[in-house]
């Protein structure tokens, strides 16, 4: 139980255009779910927390503008890097908060490279 | 920044051997976590240990939490060349309660 998928798991894209990788926990209600950013050879860094049915919330220093984030249900979450350009190439890891595990338990998914040519 | 720091950066033993690695972190935590990373891929939880613990074992691992010194140590026993890997440990604490991760170990065990 609690698994989280993402998809794509990797994505190739031209500067400029728009990304939306979906998050999706696939046994579990999911109230939070969370969207984390590593480059390569570096730490996970949080870049915003959403909750179902509300607005993200955003880590300092993280665009809102360009990371639109969507949490339309209690299974589904989506990011989307817009107008994308090759400094936003990273890997993209979604986690989420399985409601019934606790306040503390948190699964995730198994990322996504994204690579803007 | 909240972030932890982790040591060594990079460690490299001989299989059967024991790997340490060490985190620091700088915030008040509920419980703090270690995970697993495999080149390119998402993150296997391995451990967590609340804040009112001080040592934790599963299997080859034990985990130890010295919070007043803020910092934590994994150890892997008789480690194999499958733990090759990057470790990251993560607290979660703090007014927003995010679990925040620290910079890594990466861990190459040679056969």
């Amino acid at each position: 139980g609690a698994v989280v998928s993402q998809h794509p798991s990797w994505v190739i894209c031209k500067s400029g255009t728009s990304v939306k990788i979906e998050c999706r926990s696939l046994d579990f209600q999911a109230t939070t779910m969370f969207w984390y950013r590593q480059f390569p050879k570096q730490s996970l860094m949080l870049m915003a927390t959403s909750n179902e049915g509300s607005k993200a919330t955003y880590e300092q220093g993280v665009e809102k503008d360009k990371f639109l984030i969507n949490h339309a249900s209690l299974t589904l979450s989506t990011l989307t890097v817009t107008s994308a350009h090759p400094e936003d190439s990273s890997f993209y890891i979604c986690s989420a908060r399985d409601l019934l595990g606790g306040y503390n338990e948190q699964f995730f998914g198994p990322g996504t490279r994204l690579t803007v040519l | 920044s909240q972030q932890g720091e982790e040591d060594p950066q990079a460690l490299s033993i001989q299989e059967g051997e024991n790997a340490t690695m060490n985190c620091s972190y700088k915030t008040s935590i509920n419980n703090l976590q270690w995970y697993r990373q495999n080149s390119g891929r998402g993150l296997v939880h391995l451990i967590l240990i609340r804040s009112n613990e001080r040592e934790k074992h599963s299997g080859r691992l034990r985990v130890t939490l010295d919070t007043s010194k803020k910092s934590s140590s994994l150890l892997i026993t008789a480690s194999r060349a499958a733990d090759t890997a990057s470790y990251f440990c993560a607290t979660r604490g703090g007014a927003t309660n995010k679990l925040i991760f620290g910079t890594g170990t990466l861990l190459a065990v040679q056969p």
